[in-house]
Parts: C-alpha cells; structure tokens; sequence
C-alpha cells in the first residue's frame, strides 16, 4: 500500500489567494483526519470524517476553512482567503477506527503563505 | 477543548541512559490513548494503541503503561540509542469522539 498520499508536498501562496489540499487516505480505511502543525500550538486536529462524514469540526479555526470528503478515497481542505498566519504543516491521516486502532500519517504539506 | 499534557517538554539523555516519561489527560469519559513517535521532517508513526485501564504495551526496548482511573500513561525507554531521538506524542481520545494531542515530548540522546 502506498500508504496516506497528500498533494501538494509543498506550497507557496500570497495572501488572499484559494488554496487547496488534498488527500488519499489508506484503502480500506473509514475514519479520515486533518491537522494543522505549528510551533506554537503543536498538532492540532482540525476536523475528523468517519465513512465520508465529518463528526468533529470544532477545530477548524474559522469560515475561511472548509473540509470536505466526497468518497472514500479523497478529501480536501481548503482555505479561502488564505492569511500569513495560516503558514503550517498540514498533515492528513486515515485509520480503520476512529481511536481504537493507530493512525497512519501522510506526508503533509507545507504551507506558506506570503 | 481537552487538557492533554505532556512531560518533561524535552529531555537530553546519554546513550544507553534509559528514561520515561508522562502524558496526562482526563480521567473521565476515556475511550483510547495512544503513542506516536515523531522524527524530525519525517510524519508521526504510531507506538501503542491502549483501551484499557492497566494496559500494559512493549514494542523492542519501548513500553508504555495506563491508568485511565487517575488519567496518567507512562512511555519507558530502555537503554536509549541515538535512534531514539525524536518527540513522542500522546493523544487522548474521549467517548464524545474529541480526539487531542498532547504537546510530546523531544527526546534527544547523545552517543
């Protein structure tokens, strides 16, 4: 298996603009995570999906964020307008249970925006 | 939000050194915990999925412990090796579905 597949690796984006991440999760697997990673706050979960569901959104920090996962094997996070402060890793993850069994990480994707 | 804490916030120990350290989180509404460990430009790689309460995991010269009555996991180290070094992260999972992490710990272990 090619594990959770995230695109792009790496992006660099003005203030203001649309941006858009995506996501693969593990074949197989119906619970599907996003984080944010900064210095700051560490890892934080921004929303949760369980068989293409959103369950728990309450981190996704404001209207600019939205999350969506039209089937099972894909899912996008999108920010619009982006501002500097949202510059993070953004990391995706899939598990076949929401806690019960480990998550496996994807690469993420490095956001910067200028 | 959950009140997940991790310590020490980093610890520094000679190889061969063995070292443990603490996560702790609510003791109500428990559903899992588990243990990441975390290398440095690389994701978080699961360690131990635990349930339920005197839980007792090893993975090698890794293991961990749970008590989920007083809210507290221990991640025990044996004979660190340079490998080692990484932060190892805690995340807590309640009945409500709230998942949290903790803030790890950065371990760092020099030869």
């Amino acid at each position: 298996d090619a594990g959770v597949i995230q695109s792009p690796r790496h992006e660099v984006t003005e203030m203001g603009q649309e941006v858009t991440l995506r996501c693969k999760p593990i074949s197989g697997h119906n619970s599907l995570f996003w984080y944010r990673q900064t210095m700051m706050r560490g890892l934080e979960l921004l929303i949760y999906f369980n068989n293409n569901v959103p369950i728990d959104d309450s981190g996704m920090p404001e209207d600019r964020f939205s999350a969506k996962m039209p089937n099972a094997s894909f899912s996008t996070l999108k920010i619009q307008p982006s501002e500097p402060r949202d510059s993070a890793v953004y990391f995706c993850a899939s598990s076949r249970d929401r806690g019960l069994v480990e998550q496996y990480f994807g690469p993420g994707t490095r956001l910067t925006v200028t | 939000i959950l009140n997940v804490e991790q310590s020490p916030q980093s610890l520094h120990v000679q190889e061969g050194d063995s070292t443990n350290f603490t996560c702790s989180f609510p003791s109500s509404n428990f559903y899992a915990l588990h243990w990441y460990r975390w290398e440095t430009a690389k994701s978080p790689e699961a360690l131990f999925v635990m349930t339920l309460n005197g839980d007792e995991k090893k993975k090698g010269r890794i293991s961990a412990t749970l008590n989920t009555k007083e809210g507290y996991s221990y991640l025990y180290i044996k004979g660190s090796q340079p490998e080692d070094s990484a932060t190892y992260l805690c995340a807590f999972i309640n009945a409500g579905n709230m998942l949290t992490f903790g803030g790890g710990t950065r371990l760092m272990v020099k030869p």
